[in-house]
């Protein structure tokens, strides 16, 4: 079954930087996008930006160009987001997405916490 | 970009409809039809409902249906369950900055009394 596997809890200081990974499984890697999603304590969803994993070409919300990079690595079926210069409203729930116009399997979601 | 605009919450008793409302603007809702809808329950990830407006995944009941009219989207969920409580987003492409992104709705807490 298709399934998408997230890392480990993240606690960062203020000013760092976190990388978050994805491991997709159950399905060709890369015949699908994949979405990055974050949800704020008790907020609504944030979309965040989408990677084609077949090329690696990326899109990213206006409001985190120039902090979020996303990539991907085929061998291992996985994809990445690495947000820089933390500060406390980063702080969140992140969940990879897999789909284009639409988002049909979610991974578990990640939580980050940036504290000083 | 602005979030989509939806209700803060709704609520209706068991058996009854409810519908939860989209408004965007013609660079997403209105300009597309990729608007899709997720269920969230506390502490889950959000679950795929419906998607291009009006579509059901396999596996999701016939109790919700999807609509759009104009820059608005809808969510009808019909005969209310229990499990229905959850809060629900819409979600639709948008070409708002010129880039192909996509936007969130502030989300409805849905309360089945």
């Amino acid at each position: 079954q298709v399934q998408l596997v997230q890392s480990g809890a993240e606690v960062k200081k203020p000013g760092a930087s976190v990388k978050v990974s994805c491991k997709a499984s159950g399905y060709t890697f890369t015949s699908d996008y994949m979405h990055w999603v974050r949800q704020a304590p008790g907020q609504g969803l944030e979309w965040m930006g989408i990677i084609n994993p077949r090329g690696g070409t990326t899109t990213y919300a206006q409001e985190l160009q120039g902090r979020v990079t996303m990539t991907r690595d085929t061998s291992t079926s996985t994809v990445y987001m690495e947000l820089s210069r933390l500060r406390s409203e980063d702080t969140a729930v992140y969940y990879c997405a897999r789909g284009s116009r639409y988002m049909d399997v979610w991974g578990k979601g990640i939580t980050v916490t940036v504290s000083s | 970009q602005s979030a989509l605009t939806q209700p803060a919450s709704v609520s209706g008793s068991p058996g009854q409809s409810i519908t939860i409302s989209c408004t965007g603007t013609s660079s997403d809702v209105g300009g597309h039809n990729y608007v899709s809808w997720y269920q969230q329950h506390p502490g889950k990830a959000p679950k795929l409902m419906i998607y291009d407006v009006d579509n059901r995944p396999s596996g999701v009941s016939n109790r919700f249906s999807g609509s759009k009219y104009g820059n608005t989207a809808s969510l009808t969920i019909s005969g209310l369950q229990a499990e229905d409580e959850a809060d629900y987003y819409c979600c639709s492409y948008s070409s708002y900055t010129g880039s192909s992104t996509r936007v969130f709705g502030g989300g409805t807490r849905l309360t089945v009394l």
